[in-house]
């Protein structure tokens, strides 16, 4: 089975704070995303990754960024947290190839006071 | 126009009642069609994954696709409480890089 983990469940944090959320999966997959999901505006993919070091904005990538230095590891960044992004992060993979089905993370619940 | 329309419910149907969930789609283009499930205070699971029009069966689980009204449907037979979570479906076509996501359906199945 596809482990896709995200390294918190429930997060705090301040306003102005870099934020980072963590993604691993453990299938070899060279794609992974990450979407924020928001009562009545679903999925929205902020950022994407198709291999190592390699990255592209998804629809929402304003105040975000991403690093991919492994390829199991997908990290997405907050750079100066602001109330609008409190929200529930998830994390997802697929294995090269488009139209592949996505395997997601539990989630990052994300407040920011 | 968003390119996937999905009523957001709440739906709410006794158990062993036969459920029919439903998207519409603007793009003609899109061409693999999936449905994921969410239960609470987790992430989607994908439940179904379909190409071209058609019906799918999986158990109780039913996906149909049909193309030329840009619609796609999952039933759910004989509903349990287990069943109740928010649905959603997913599209996509062979040159996308990314998939596009319903807002979700949000599904009670009353004992």
């Amino acid at each position: 089975d596809v482990k896709v983990t995200q390294s918190s469940r429930y997060l705090v944090k301040r306003t102005g704070e870099k934020v980072f959320l963590e993604c691993v999966q453990d299938m070899d997959h060279e794609n992974m995303f990450w979407y924020r999901q928001d009562p009545g505006l679903g999925l929205r993919l902020i950022y994407f990754s198709y291999d190592v070091k390699m990255k592209e904005k998804g629809d929402i990538p304003e105040g975000y960024s991403v690093s991919r230095e492994k390829k199991e590891r997908f990290s997405l960044i907050l750079e100066s947290a602001s109330t609008n992004q409190t929200s529930m992060y998830l994390c997802a993979s697929h294995y090269r190839g488009n139209n592949q089905p996505q395997h997601f993370g539990d989630g990052t619940r994300l407040s920011i006071l | 126009q968003k390119e996937v329309e999905q009523d957001p419910g709440p739906l709410s149907v006794p158990e062993g009642a036969i459920v029919s969930l439903n998207c519409t789609y603007s793009n003609s283009a899109f061409q693999y069609f999936m449905w994921y499930r969410q239960y609470s205070r987790k992430g989607p699971e994908l439940l179904m994954y379909t190409y071209s029009s058609g019906n799918k069966e999986d158990g109780r689980f039913t996906a149909q696709v049909d193309k030329s009204s840009k619609y796609i449907s999952l039933f759910i037979r004989d509903s349990q409480p287990s069943d109740s979570a928010t649905y959603l479906c997913a599209i996509t076509y062979s040159s996308a890089s990314k998939i596009i996501f319903g807002s979700g359906t949000r599904l009670s199945i009353r004992p």
